[in-house]
């Protein structure tokens, strides 16, 4: 069964810093690009980056550019998200998703999702 | 960019009605849209893949079509689970969501 769990999330001050991680199971985790996509609270959702199976490619929102980065470790089946320079407008739940068939094309497995506050 | 809108934002049916809701894009896309149920705390589901395709494990109610620049999912006889916001997709942009509620 594919299983994705996000952890790392939790209360921030403007300007700090926070690491989220996703804990993936149940398929082989370096044959997909993976993804984060966030919702603020209320709002739609939103793609924040992306990463190759590898790690060779890396893309992200326009919004999140220079401020957080998207790793993995797949011999570890985890996925990363550094987030620095934090935002209250980055205040959102954050979910790990699998990109079906290449990049962006649909996303068939989410986690749970973990809310990050941006707050003083 | 390429910009995804919804129509509409909300719609109230009843069990056993017929939805439809529509996805635009700003420029064609080809076949490239997904769609998503999302309820209240939970994560979204994948409903449909490549405009048409249903996912895996997705009730055959559901239904998508459409290409270029307009698309659809279709709900033949909505059930009290499928209450609920629906989201289109395109690559790396979502639409804002059509919420689905009671009459």
């Amino acid at each position: 069964e594919v299983q994705l769990v996000e952890s790392g999330g939790g209360l921030v001050q403007p300007g700090g810093s926070l690491r989220l991680s996703c804990a993936a199971s149940g398929f082989t985790f370096s044959s997909y690009w993976m993804s984060w996509v966030r919702q603020a609270p209320g709002k739609g959702l939103e793609w924040v980056a992306n990463i190759k199976q590898d790690g060779s490619e890396k893309y992200y929102v326009d919004s999140v550019k220079g401020r957080f980065t998207i790793s993995r470790d797949n011999a570890k089946n985890s996925l990363y998200l550094q987030m620095n320079s934090l935002r209250a407008e980055d205040t959102a739940v954050y979910y790990c998703a699998r990109d079906k068939s290449g990049t962006g094309t649909a996303y068939d497995y989410w986690g749970q999702g973990t809310l990050v506050t941006v707050s003083s | 960019d390429i910009q995804m809108t919804q129509s509409p934002s909300t719609l109230s049916a009843s069990v056993g009605d017929r939805v439809t809701i529509t996805c635009r894009a700003s420029q064609s896309i080809s076949s490239w849209l997904a769609w998503y149920q999302q309820k209240p705390g939970k994560a979204p589901k994948l409903l449909i893949y490549k405009a048409s395709s249903l996912e895996s494990g997705v009730p055959s109610r559901f239904s998508g079509s459409g290409s270029g620049t307009e698309f659809t999912l279709t709900i033949s006889s909505l059930q009290p689970d499928d209450f609920a916001t629906y989201y289109c997709q395109r690559q790396f942009t979502f639409g804002p969501g059509t919420k689905v509620d009671i009459k």
